[in-house]
Formats: C-alpha cells, structure tokens, sequence
C-alpha cells in the first residue's frame, strides 16, 4: 500500500478481554516498531521487528503484551487481559532500514478499556 | 542511555511571528536527531531529520533546526508562523543502530489569528 496502515482505527473492550492490534507496514521495509501514545506517559517504544524476529522486546509493559510479525509484513500487537491503563493509542511504523533513515508511521489504533 | 526533553508544552504564537520549539537531548552516542509533527487524530510526520554533515537541517513547510552539539540543542524555527501549523511537535533521537525512537513529550502549538 501507499503507506503503514493499522487496524482498526479505534476499538472500545472491556476490562479483562484481549485484543489484537494489526499493522500493516510500507511494502519492502523491513524494520517494524510499535509505539504507545498515552496522555501521561508520552510516545513509548515497545518493541521492534527486523524481519520476522524481535530482538528489542524492552519496552513491552508487562507479559500481558505480545508481538508478532509473519512473512516480514504484518505485525499483530497483543494484549491479554486488557487493564483501563492499556487505554492509549498504538502506533505502528515502519523503515526500509534501521538506524537514521525516516520511520513512517500509521494513523494509530485508539484503544479504549472500559 | 539516550534522552530528550522539550521545554514547554505549549507554546503560543501569533500568526506571522517566529516559531521556536526547544528541544534538549542526552546521548552517548553520535545523535541521530529527529522532529516529527502530528495533526489531530493523525499519525506522526516526519519534518526533518539530522544525520551527519550539514549542522542546519531544512524540512518541510518551511521549518528549519539547528543541532548545536555543545548545548546538546536542536531547536525547532520557523519565520513566520501559519495557522496551519498548530499542530503538536515531537523531538526525538534514535536509540543506537536498531533505530527506534526516544521521543520527548512533545509541544502542542498554538497560532492565533
């Protein structure tokens, strides 16, 4: 596609259920990142795919967060048991290189746990 | 460990005046240095970006940053303020060679008429 794009664009759950958050990235890029936009705490990284591997889980909140990402192209963003914390919005990105090239990113996923 | 700090979280300009965003990061490293822009309820843009080389970067919509590494700074400018800048502006530095970003927490910007 002509750009990242994540689904879906906004998803309301209830406290305990889990959700997957999809992201689709730019055609050919191979370096993947999922970020979290939440009102206290800033854009946070929470982990980075090159390829089909994840060697930076670091920012994962907690081990009810899991990440995947399969044929070098989509990611899926888990989470398990979802919190009222967990609200914010996910924003995926990616690069055809890492390091200094330009990361571009998706709209978001506005997550809402009630 | 990399870090970076905005000074003000809102910032209030008139239209046509000069726009200035401060951003102040810490680094171990040689800083990758970045500022992204972000309209409501859309995802992050990139404006520009330093590398190596040239130590003022010039973006898109006019804006332009200066990385100064003795102050450790790279302020975001812009002459003359649009209204269609009122946005929200993030710094952010890359986090060694896997190219993730440290962010700081951003600007929003305001212009008035």
């Amino acid at each position: 596609g002509a750009g990242v794009s994540q689904s879906p664009s906004n998803k309301v759950t209830e406290k305990g259920k889990d959700v997957e958050l999809r992201c689709d990235p730019i055609s050919g890029h191979t370096a993947l990142y999922w970020y979290r936009q939440s009102l206290g705490q800033g854009l946070e990284f929470l982990i980075y795919f090159q390829g089909n591997s994840a060697p930076d889980k670091s920012g994962l909140p907690s081990d009810r967060f899991s990440a995947e990402r399969t044929g070098g192209s989509v990611s899926t963003l888990t989470i398990q048991r979802t919190q009222q914390e967990d609200s914010a919005v996910y924003l995926c990105a990616s690069s055809p290189r890492d390091s200094y090239t330009e990361a571009f990113f998706g709209q978001g996923t506005r997550l809402t746990v009630v | 460990a990399q870090s970076v700090t905005q000074l003000g979280s809102h910032v209030s300009v008139s239209e046509g005046a000069l726009v200035l965003l401060r951003c102040n990061y810490s680094s171990s490293v040689p800083p990758y240095l970045f500022w992204y822009v972000q309209y409501p309820n859309q995802g992050l843009q990139l404006l520009l970006k330093y590398t190596t080389g040239a130590t003022l970067v010039k973006g898109i919509n006019g804006f332009e940053a200066e990385f100064k590494k003795s102050e450790t700074s790279f302020h975001l400018t812009k002459p003359s303020a649009h209204m269609s800048d009122a946005a929200e502006y993030f710094c952010a530095v890359s986090a060694g060679s896997q190219g993730n970003l440290i962010f700081g927490k951003g600007t929003k910007l305001s212009v008035k008429p």
